[in-house]
């Protein structure tokens, strides 16, 4: 079993960076992977991106240019940073880990919200 | 990108009753698809992966088909504790992309 938790700021203001730790412990999970994802409030879900412990990435085409995914292997950590924010970055952030596209294990989401 | 698109939107049924869900895409992507389920507050939940696996500890009144671009998602006999949104999703061609989703009431 693999639990994941996120941590971070609540609050960003407009034109700075949203930065997430997602905490992860339990089963190795080395062949996964870690991925975050995330839901406005109301609205459905949108793939952010993912990292494979390899430290290969991939990164949504809407919003590659203001992301970095990145991993910490040897705290079982993985960090989504996100630039320029504005108000349409308001959103439950979830981090994921998977297999095969899949998300098998979810964080319990935390909310940041974009205002000054 | 290929966009997913959900029907019906919402779904009103009793328990005991047999629920299904529809999921489309804009393009092919083979068997690549899963079903998830979101309770209000809470991260989705894998239901099906692969367009027909039940995830680890899904019931087998969950059952999903389909292929292509075309799959559907059946509750055999909805208990209550089956009312949420359920997302599909595709990991055909990145960027991967969920459904809008399919709210399950439960009357």
């Amino acid at each position: 079993q693999v639990q994941l938790q996120e941590s971070g700021p609540g609050l960003v203001k407009p034109s700075e960076t949203l930065s997430l730790t997602c905490s992860v412990s339990g089963d190795s999970i080395r062949t996964y992977f870690w991925g975050w994802i995330r839901q406005p409030p109301g609205k459905g879900l949108e793939w952010i991106g993912y990292i494979y412990y390899s430290g290969d990435t991939n990164y949504s085409p809407s919003l590659k240019s203001r992301v970095t995914i990145s991993l910490d292997t040897s705290k079982n950590q993985f960090s989504l940073t996100l630039n320029s924010v504005t108000a349409a970055d308001t959103a439950v952030y979830f981090c994921a880990v998977g297999r095969g596209g899949f998300v098998d294990y979810w964080g319990q989401g935390t909310l940041v919200t974009v205002s000054s | 990108e290929i966009v997913l698109t959900q029907s019906p939107a919402t779904l009103s049924l009793s328990p005991g009753e047999r629920a299904t869900l529809s999921c489309r895409a804009s393009q092919i992507v083979s068997s690549h698809s899963a079903w998830y389920q979101q309770k209000p507050g809470q991260a989705p939940r894998l239901i099906i992966y692969e367009a027909s696996q039940r995830a680890t500890g899904i019931p087998v009144r969950f059952a999903g088909s389909g292929s292509g671009t075309d799959f559907t998602l059946t509750i055999s006999s909805l208990e209550s504790e089956d009312f949420g949104i359920y997302y599909c999703q595709q990991r055909g061609t990145w960027p991967w992309t969920f459904g809008p989703g399919t709210k399950v009431e439960i009357k």
